[in-house]
Order: structure tokens, then sequence, then C-alpha cells
């Protein structure tokens, strides 16, 4: 079990600037979720993927976020011409089986926009 | 779209002292309600996964109760320690909709 892991960490980025964060979920898990995370708020639901179908994305999300999870493993969050709002972190949590599994976690890419 | 709310917002002890967090979340077509750890500079971490009403959880010196009927959860630490200092996350699922909704967290720190 090799975890969660994110890419990049940290992302800084000019507003109108094009954006696209990697999430490698635990190797066996088929569900993964992006989440985004505002100073003392809890995580926002963005969107979720059963392998490789995005199942459900959030009524609040623009259309300028668009995610993919091309063969069921890896997943990419793309943030389409940035707004000063977009800053954030944006976490990917993947889980196995059924809805309930409890969610592992990524460390998260931290994104600000200048 | 569910609103789930934790309090207290923030919450200081003393080592030793145990503690109690709330999370209140709407009772109708309830689902799941799970409770994570966020340590600073870390990912969360899950604890407990909750499901029926009455359901109580225990993990080490930390443990959950369930309420669905009206729509709260308690989180309770005994004894803390400093490496109990995290935000604590609630996340309530409900039956029409794949998607979680967290709280906005409690805040612990305890205080050695």
């Amino acid at each position: 079990d090799t975890g969660v892991s994110q890419d990049p960490r940290h992302k800084i980025t000019k507003r109108g600037q094009n954006v696209t964060f990697r999430c490698d979920p635990i190797s066996e898990h088929n569900r993964l979720y992006w989440y985004r995370q505002t100073l003392g708020q809890g995580p926002e639901f963005l969107t979720y993927f059963q392998n490789e179908a995005q199942l459900e994305k959030s009524r609040l999300l623009s259309d300028r976020f668009s995610a993919e999870r091309p063969k069921g493993s890896f997943s990419t969050l793309e943030i389409q011409r940035t707004e000063q709002g977009d800053s954030a972190m944006y976490l990917c949590a993947s889980s196995f089986g059924g809805t309930g599994q409890p969610q592992h976690f990524g460390d998260g890419t931290r994104l600000s926009i200048l | 779209i569910l609103n789930v709310e934790q309090s207290p917002q923030s919450l200081h002890v003393q080592e030793g002292d145990s503690t109690n967090f709330t999370c209140s979340f709407p009772s109708s077509n309830f689902y799941a309600l799970h409770w994570y750890r966020w340590e600073t500079a870390k990912s969360p971490e899950a604890l407990f996964v909750m499901t029926l009403n009455g359901d109580e959880k225990k993990k080490g010196r930390i443990s959950a109760t369930l309420n669905t009927k009206e729509g709260y959860s308690y989180l309770y630490i005994k004894g803390s320690q400093p490496e109990d200092s995290a935000t604590y996350l609630c996340a309530s699922l409900d039956n029409y909709g794949q998607n979680f909704v967290f709280g906005p967290g409690t805040r612990l720190s305890v205080l050695p």
C-alpha cells in the first residue's frame, strides 16, 4: 500500500492560465474522489469516479473544471482560465468497494493564483 | 444539498482531559457518516464509518456514537494527548447522491 499520491504538491500560476493536477490512487481502489478545501472549511466535493466512469459532479462546479480517469487508474483535474477564487487545496481520495467505505486521502495540491 | 455542521469550531484542552465534539447532519435519507482526523501537513485519516442508528465505534482512546433519527454524532477522546491535536472532520452521505458532504471541522489543540 503506497498510499494516494498527488502531483504537484504546490502550484503557483497567474490568473487566466490553465492548470492540471494528477492523482494516483491506491492501486486496487475503484473509486476516486476530488475535493477542494479552503481555509476554515471542510473539503468540498467536486467529482467522483467509479473505475473510469465519472458518476457524479458537483452542481456548484464551474464548467472551467474538468476531470478524467482514462483507464480507471490515475486521474487528472484541469482548471481552465484560472481565477483568484480557485486558490485552494485540491484533495484526491480513493476507496475500494461500495459507497460508504472509508476514503484514503492524498496530501493534496495547493494552488495559488497570482 | 446536505448541510453538515460541527461544534465547537475549535477547542483547547489540557493533556489528560477528556473531550467530545458534535457533528450534526440532516436525518432524512441518511446513508453513512464518516469521521476523519486531519493533522497539520498530513492527509486526512479515516477514523470511523458509521451507518446504523445507535452505532458505537471505538479505536483506542477515541470513540464515536451515531443517532440517525435526530441527526447527530459525537466523537469522544478519553485522556487527550498532544498527538491528538488535529482537525476532526465528519462527512455525511445521503441516499440521493454519491457525494460526501463534509462539515467545517473541529480543531483540537491538546496542551502539554
